[in-house]
């Protein structure tokens, strides 16, 4: 799987938009860009994905760089409950089937 | 979402035993897999359940060490074996649902991946 690169840490404050950026300079064609957050004492849970159009759900928006080569998760409103680790990685589904390789993440944290 | 459970939640165990964590999802799935959180750190895939056959195994990962079924669509276990202190992780499950799978009014997603809450294990 392609590696990815995300700044360990980020602040922000409750009800602030927060953007978390996510580097992967060897991303190839096929490979999907996926996000899963960790909440403190919980399973990663999923919170979007996307290939090449920014995508938006209820939970996040994905804007996806024209290159591929970075993307950023993007949080409206950033509540007390987003304080988590959050995952940005890279899955191909040929080649890597369905498994996840997660990174180290980023860990936000939300000041009320 | 899927609802995944683990047992035990938590347990703490004696160097040289052995732990079983069982998995069960709500709704059948395709595919199944175990990873381990060491204290501080990300998740690490140690293998893939499969149905009906042995276990897939990632590098750094043996099937004496870390035994796994898989009986049926819906349950799995991890067996931790002749335990050391080094062993002292969470292991959670995750799962992928096949198409039409549905919990409750919900039907879940191809492309995700539903995790369940993790087992805490502590080694002495």
């Amino acid at each position: 799987d392609a590696k990815t690169t995300q700044p360990n840490s980020m602040e922000s404050n409750e009800e602030e938009p927060v953007h978390l950026p996510c580097n992967h300079s060897t991303i190839s064609g096929t490979d999907y860009i996926h996000w899963y957050r960790q909440l403190p004492s919980q399973g990663p849970e999923y919170v979007i994905h996307g290939l090449t159009s920014n995508v938006n759900n209820r939970m996040a928006s994905l804007a996806i760089a024209e290159d591929r080569k970075s993307s950023t998760l993007i949080l409206h409103r950033a509540t007390l409950r987003d304080a988590a680790v959050y995952y940005c990685i890279l899955r191909d589904p040929q080649s890597s089937g369905d498994k996840l390789t997660f990174g180290t993440g980023t860990r936000l944290a939300v000041r009320p | 979402s899927a609802v995944i459970s683990q047992k035990p939640s938590r347990d703490i165990c004696q160097r040289g035993t052995s732990l079983t964590i069982q998995c069960q999802v709500d709704s059948q799935v395709t595919m199944m897999f175990w990873y381990r959180q060491q204290p501080g750190q990300s998740l690490t895939l140690i293998a893939t359940a499969n149905q009906g056959s042995e276990a897939t195994y990632e590098s750094g990962f043996v099937i004496d060490k870390f035994p796994i079924s898989r009986p049926n669509l819906t349950f799995s276990t991890l067996t931790v074996s002749n335990m050391s202190p080094e062993d002292s992780s969470i292991y959670l499950c995750s799962a992928r649902p096949g198409p039409s799978a549905w919990t409750g009014k919900t039907l879940l997603s191809t492309d995700t991946q539903y995790f369940g809450p993790g087992t805490r294990l502590t080694v002495l």
